[in-house]
């Protein structure tokens, strides 16, 4: 079965600093990996998304995240933190092998501090 | 990106009664929705795959008689709670799907916080 494995509950960064929310995947078949952003009470809202390419896609905000077949991991970034990126990320993958529902994963909740 | 409006936002209600949300695509059309539910502080749980002009696919574990899934149209699916209990109280949301079907990109409404009395 597929499943999407987000390691922290929570990451802390100081603003200005990179920032990095780490997913991990399992599926049979080739993945289809995006991550969305949920702020409170919100429904949530698409980042970016890895189909096929290059393994560094670039998404909203100044996010971008590398995809890594080898670490089946596909780990969000963004070079300098803002406070306003605090929220809760979600990584979900979708697999090509005639499961086309997304799962997601458990979320981490951000928090970039002034 | 595409919008997709949810309504109501918030509803309280008594125990019992039903409750009907909506989610309307508002400049796509959308033969297939999906509705989800979140628990605080938890992950979406999709409930139910909504495909225009036939019954909706439910996931294991969720009741068909209690949430009642209707896509009528290209732009409009309706989940209707059934005689509502606290239990049910949550945050739903639905969203759709642009694109191709595995590689399509989905666009979620702000989501419907229920409150069961």
């Amino acid at each position: 079965a597929q499943s999407v494995a987000q390691p922290e509950d929570q990451v802390n960064v100081a603003e200005g600093n990179p920032l990095t929310v780490k997913c991990t995947y399992s599926v049979s078949g080739n993945p289809y990996l995006f991550w969305y952003v949920q702020y409170p009470n919100r429904g949530l809202q698409f980042l970016l998304k890895y189909i096929t390419g290059d393994n560094l896609v670039k998404g909203s905000y100044g996010f971008e995240a590398e995809f890594n077949k080898s670490q089946t991991s596909f780990h969000l970034k963004k070079p300098s933190a803002l406070v306003s990126d605090s929220a809760l990320y979600f990584c979900a993958v979708r697999n090509s092998g005639g499961y086309n529902k997304l799962i997601f994963g458990a979320g981490t909740r951000l928090a970039v501090h002034p | 990106g595409a919008v997709v409006s949810q309504h109501p936002s918030r509803v309280i209600c008594k125990s019992g009664t039903s409750v009907k949300i909506e989610c309307r695509s508002l400049d796509f059309q959308a033969t297939t929705m999906f509705w989800y539910r979140q628990f605080p502080k938890q992950s979406l749980m999709l409930m139910a795959t909504s495909n225009e002009g036939s019954k909706a696919t439910y996931e294991q574990g969720v009741e068909k008689d209690k949430f009642l899934i209707n896509h009528a149209s290209l732009t409009l699916s309706t989940l209707t709670v059934t005689s509502a209990h606290p239990e049910d109280s949550s945050f739903y949301i639905c969203s759709a799907r642009v694109g191709a079907e595995y590689t399509g990109e989905l666009f979620f409404g702000e989501g419907s916080r229920l409150t069961v009395l």
